[in-house]
């Protein structure tokens, strides 16, 4: 059974303050998923990343693979309320069509 | 493009009564979908497998003749949670498999009360 671990598991911070959430393996990943849940809605897609050391960005959003494919990390600069939520990274390991999801980042960002 | 819909949003039952629950991809076919519970301020929790036509896979605990999944369709699975009781009371969240990435699109999800 692979384990994906994340940290932290909660985080509180001031708008316009930075921020890293990490997602580690011991196996390596085919492909990874970053995921934003808001309460009572189910999780949405924010990036897949594939290849090792690739580095993606979605507005102030930094995704990052690690180069031996078995970490990633997800930054956020100028955070505001609006990114608020649970953050999922998610795993998939060879050809297994399931998704191991790390254990959730809950992020407040106060105004 | 990728959308997937959850019916109903939410649902109170009295305990012993059935409840189904039903996911569709709304704009594209899907042969593996897939069934999560999540707890409050929790990650999701995999319950099973829906594959299209033949029978889910059950994840380990997850008791397959109290959750019944059916996928009789490329775009639809259903989860009927078989005599309820106040402990199955969760978030129930679908999924529906899409692209060479296993990347999962998931239902807004639905809120079931057990009373």
């Amino acid at each position: 059974t692979q384990l994906l671990e994340q940290s932290p598991q909660f985080l509180s911070i001031q708008e316009g303050e930075n921020l890293t959430v990490y997602c580690n393996s011991s196996s390596v990943f085919s492909s990874l998923q970053w995921y934003r849940q808001e309460p009572g809605e189910g999780p949405v897609l924010l990036v897949t990343v594939v290849t090792g050391g690739e580095v993606k960005k979605l507005k102030r959003l930094t995704f990052q693979f690690g180069d031996a494919r078995k970490d990633s990390s997800l930054h956020i600069t100028a955070a505001q309320p609006g990114d608020t939520g649970l953050y999922l990274c998610a795993g998939a390991y060879g050809s297994a069509r399931q998704l191991t999801f790390g254990s959730g980042t809950q992020l407040t960002v106060l105004p | 493009g990728a959308v997937v819909s959850q019916h109903p949003s939410r649902v109170i039952c009295k305990s012993g009564t059935s409840v189904k629950i039903e996911c569709r991809s709304l704009d594209f076919q899907a042969t593996t979908m897939f069934w999560y519970r999540q707890f409050p301020k929790k990650s999701l929790m995999l319950m099973a497998t829906s594959n299209e036509g033949s029978k889910a896979t059950y994840e380990q605990g997850v008791e397959k003749d109290k959750f019944l999944i059916n996928h009789a369709s490329l775009t639809l699975s259903t989860l009927t949670v078989t005599s309820a009781h106040p402990e199955d009371s969760s978030f129930y969240i679908c999924s529906a498999r899409q692209g060479i990435y296993n990347e999962q699109f998931f239902g807004p999800g639905t809120r079931l009360t057990v009373l």
